[in-house]
């Protein structure tokens, strides 16, 4: 079974920009969530999708987007990318989320905002 | 709203010896606890969990220990070894929620 596939693994952009990136969830999995990584914060939820519905959002800017498709997959857009952006941008998936199941995550995507 | 809180942000001990990791989180939906794991590069894994009903749950060298009144709880490893060095992230789940610790950057010297 393959595991949670994020892509690209990295990404450069500049100030003003707008990015999206992709996660593929495990197969089965319907629950997608998305988490920022950064030095001294840890995992800062973004938001959950589950049968392409929004179900939970975290506390960011509404320059943070995301949607899900029929598939599952899920895709999430920052647009007017600012410096404090940079990080690790985490994708997990799971059965249902917040049922006593454990989520899956990607290798993330690396994200440099210059 | 920092709903799942580490305060150690670095633990660093002596191969052979225990760690432990401590979390506190303050929302009483949260009913299932999770302990994941990252190396540099890669997304966290998953390494242990246990529900609200239980109060200890182990795993080889690996045990949960979950104080509902205290809204607490910590993970123990024993005995510690240098491969156990990376970041441990706690997390609390419930309500079609979960949420994550800052993380503690455990170091377990040779």
């Amino acid at each position: 079974k393959a595991g949670v596939t994020q892509t690209p693994r990295y990404l450069i952009k500049t100030r003003g920009q707008q990015v999206t990136l992709s996660c593929s969830p495990i197969s089965g999995h319907r629950s997608v969530s998305w988490y920022q990584q950064t030095p001294g914060q840890g995992l800062q939820f973004l938001f959950e999708y589950f049968s392409e519905t929004q179900r939970n959002k975290g506390n960011f800017p509404g320059r943070f987007s995301g949607r899900q498709f029929s598939n599952s997959r899920s895709e999430m857009n920052v647009s007017t990318l600012e410096l404090g952006d940079s990080a690790l941008y985490l994708c997990a998936s799971s059965s249902d989320i917040g049922t006593n199941e454990k989520l899956f995550f990607g290798s993330g995507t690396q994200l440099s905002v210059l | 709203d920092q709903q799942v809180k580490q305060n150690s942000p670095s633990l660093s001990v002596q191969e052979g010896r225990i760690s432990i990791l401590n979390c506190d989180y303050t929302n009483s939906m949260f009913d299932y606890f999770l302990w994941y794991k990252k190396y540099p590069a890669e997304g966290p894994t998953f390494l242990i969990s246990i529900s609200s009903i239980k109060d200890k749950n182990e795993d080889g060298r690996f045990t949960v220990f979950l104080n509902k009144s205290a809204k607490h709880l910590s993970l123990h490893i024993v005995p510690s070894q240098p491969g156990d060095s990376a970041v441990y992230f706690c997390a609390a789940s419930g309500n079609n929620d979960m949420r994550f610790g800052a993380g503690t950057r455990l170091t377990v010297k040779p």
